[in-house]
């Protein structure tokens, strides 16, 4: 069985740019979350969505959104891009929202210059 | 909000020697814990879960306990190996459904 994709695997983008990354769940996943990764921060979660509704929401500007589709497959759009938003955005699926295992993609490296 | 914290950021240990991680969680009210392992360029990946019902559980080469008095956890590794080289997360999930994680240690595992 495939694991979490993520495309694409490298983005550079400079401020005021905005930025869409994609994220495909292992099959059969309903639920995806989206995380930013930074060595200050650590793991912060971004938001999760289950069956094209968005579930939980992390304490992220309103210029982070996110949708999903209804092959389960998710989209993240960061707008007016600034230098902090330079991360690592990983993308998490499981079989339904907030229950269990998650199994993390492999990330999206975003630099913003 | 929940806040969640390894107590060492690095570890190094002997090839051969067990590793013991350890992370203190905040939320009394977390009821399941989970332990991911990261290698450079990848993203974590699942090593073994806990819930708030249980106070051990083991797997393959690895044992987490669970202290809820304390509100610690911990990661025990046997027989540590240079491929378990990497940065170790605990990860509870809280308020809101949502999974809050530690800020991570990083075991070096030496020859």
């Amino acid at each position: 069985k495939a694991g979490v994709t993520q495309t694409p695997r490298y983005l550079i983008k400079t401020r005021g740019q905005q930025v869409t990354l994609s994220c495909s769940p292992i099959s059969g996943h309903r639920s995806v979350s989206w995380y930013q990764q930074t060595p200050g921060q650590g793991l912060q979660f971004l938001f999760e969505y289950f069956s094209e509704t968005q579930r939980n929401k992390g304490n992220f500007p309103g210029r982070f959104s996110g949708r999903q589709f209804s092959n389960s497959r998710s989209e993240m759009n960061v707008s007016t891009l600034e230098l902090g938003d330079s991360a690592l955005y990983l993308c998490a699926s499981s079989l339904a929202a907030g229950v269990g295992e998650q199994y993390f993609g492999p990330g999206t490296r975003l630099t913003v210059t | 909000g929940e806040s969640v914290g390894l107590h060492l950021p690095t570890l190094s240990v002997q090839e051969g020697d067990n590793s013991i991680i350890n992370c203190a969680y905040s939320n009394s009210a977390s009821d399941y814990f989970i332990w991911y392992k990261q290698e450079s360029g990848k993203g974590p990946q699942f090593i073994i879960d806990i819930r708030s019902n249980m106070d051990k559980r083991q797997g393959q080469r690895v044992t987490v306990l669970l202290n809820k008095t304390v509100k610690h956890l911990s990661l025990q590794i046997a027989a540590t190996q240079p491929g378990d080289s990497a940065v170790y997360f605990c990860a509870e999930k809280g308020t809101g459904n949502q999974f809050y994680f530690g800020t991570g240690t990083s075991l070096t595992v030496i020859p």
